[in-house]
């Protein structure tokens, strides 16, 4: 069955670190991936797309990495800053009006 | 008010009330979804509307009854709910165009709790 991981439930790093989710996906051959941020009470934020045929994109401090053979995506965020701290939620999108796949998240915690 | 909007933002009701969540999309935008967050669970689809009609219905129970009247609006009606029905329901909107669909914008949510 098609399924997507992201890395762990929380991950807490030192302000000015880089920090690095990873989402990982089986069974399933998207043609796109997002990344969204959610903080407590709200609804999820678009950040990043992917293609299939990138390798990389960047948004400011944001970087993606889309690995089709590794069937993996990295998201970082550099020079990280306590207000970076949130959910982080990767999507694969098959492309076309195909539904979405959300990950269940990652909760990403940055302290001073 | 801009982007996607959602009322009311926190919902009680017994088992046996009937209620209705109600989003609208200020972006132009020509589908809109709703999605049910549980704690520490993926956000799962339940129903997806292009252009004002139904075009994904995720096995969701009939308790649940979604309404688009245009393409700005949409409801969830709600039913003989049950306590696991609990949760945080999300809108969200997207441009759909050449058979693709954008990144979807979501509203605030409805923090749902079905006693």
């Amino acid at each position: 069955s098609q399924k997507i991981e992201q890395n762990s439930e929380a991950l807490n790093i030192q302000e000015g670190k880089t920090a690095t989710l990873t989402c990982n996906y089986t069974n399933y051959s998207p043609a796109y991936l997002q990344w969204y941020r959610q903080d407590p009470g709200r609804g999820p934020v678009f950040l990043l797309l992917i293609r299939e045929n990138e390798k990389e994109k960047r948004k400011e401090r944001l970087k993606v990495t889309f690995d089709t053979t590794l069937k993996q995506s990295l998201f970082h965020i550099t020079a990280s800053q306590p207000a970076d701290s949130a959910t982080y939620l990767c999507a694969l999108d098959p492309g076309g009006a195909s539904k979405i796949i959300f990950g269940s998240g990652t909760r990403l915690s940055i302290r001073p | 008010e801009t982007g996607v909007t959602q009322t009311p933002r926190h919902l009680v009701m017994g088992m046996t009330n009937k209620k209705s969540l109600k989003c609208e999309q200020h972006l132009g935008h020509n589908a809109m979804y709703w999605y049910k967050q549980s704690a520490k669970k993926p956000l799962e689809l339940m129903f997806v509307y292009n252009f004002k009609e139904q075009t994904e219905n995720n096995s969701v129970p009939s308790r649940f009854s979604p309404e688009c009247p245009n393409s700005s609006h949409l409801f969830l009606h709600l039913h003989t709910l049950q306590p696991e029905d609990s949760a945080l329901y999300l809108c969200a909107s997207s441009q759909v165009s050449g058979g693709r669909q954008d990144e979807q914008f979501f509203g605030p949510g409805t923090r749902l709790t079905v006693l």
